[in-house]
């Protein structure tokens, strides 16, 4: 089975800008849930998708928004860019039952210039 | 909300020596979740505790959750620079229905040879 995969790798934009990142899940699972990464607040939930359905829902503001599609492929988008939006973006996937292990994709790593 | 602690948050050791990182929730632990993260990649997991006094091991890494289910501790035996990297651990929010999955602030390993 293929891992999780996310895209871009890297990406660079300016402030103001707006950026919409990818997430290809595990054949087979429903759930995606992606969760922003930074040194100084750690690993943050931002938001799950669970058959094209947000179910859960992280503490940021409405510039981050996401859907899922009916392939269980989810994107993830963020406007008007700031500077403490410079992150690792990692997206996971699992099959969306409690006490399930999430898999991680590599990340999107996004600089804010 | 629930909120997890990690001690320490680094640790530098000779190869060879043990160690153990500790994972503290401010609630009851229904699903922990241990991670290992190199730098700047996704999450890779370890293992996963749901007992109160359950204890896995995996090669040289051994994970226990206490009775009270509050606290959980990583256990590396025999440290090898390939076990450098960021321990994260993982709780499932809420046991009454599915939520999402929140991260302690992860503990840095680094191993010397």
């Amino acid at each position: 089975k293929a891992g999780v995969t996310q895209t871009p790798r890297y990406l660079i934009k300016t402030r103001g800008q707006q950026v919409t990142l990818s997430c290809s899940p595990i054949s087979g699972h429903r759930s995606v849930s992606w969760y922003q990464q930074t040194p100084g607040q750690g690993l943050q939930f931002l938001f799950e998708y669970f058959s094209e359905t947000q179910r859960n829902k992280g503490n940021f503001p409405g510039r981050f928004s996401g859907r899922q599609f009916s392939n269980s492929r989810s994107e993830m988008n963020v406007s008007t860019l700031e500077l403490g939006d410079s992150a690792l973006y990692l997206c996971a996937s699992s099959s969306g039952r409690q006490y399930e292990k999430l898999f991680f994709g590599s990340g999107t790593q996004l600089s804010v210039l | 909300s629930q909120e997890l602690e990690q001690s320490p948050q680094s640790l530098i050791v000779q190869e060879g020596k043990n160690l153990t990182i500790n994972c503290t929730s401010s609630k009851t632990l229904y699903g922990l979740y241990w991670y290992k993260q190199k730098y700047g990649e996704g999450l890779i997991f370890l293992m996963m505790l749901q007992k109160g006094g359950e204890e896995k091991s995996h090669e040289k890494i051994t994970a226990k959750l206490d009775e009270k289910k509050q606290q959980s501790s990583l256990h590396i035996t025999a440290s090898q620079p390939s076990h450098a990297g960021i321990y994260l651990c993982g709780a499932d929010a809420f046991k009454t229905s599915y939520d999402k999955v929140i991260f302690g602030p992860g503990t840095s390993l680094s191993v010397i040879p």
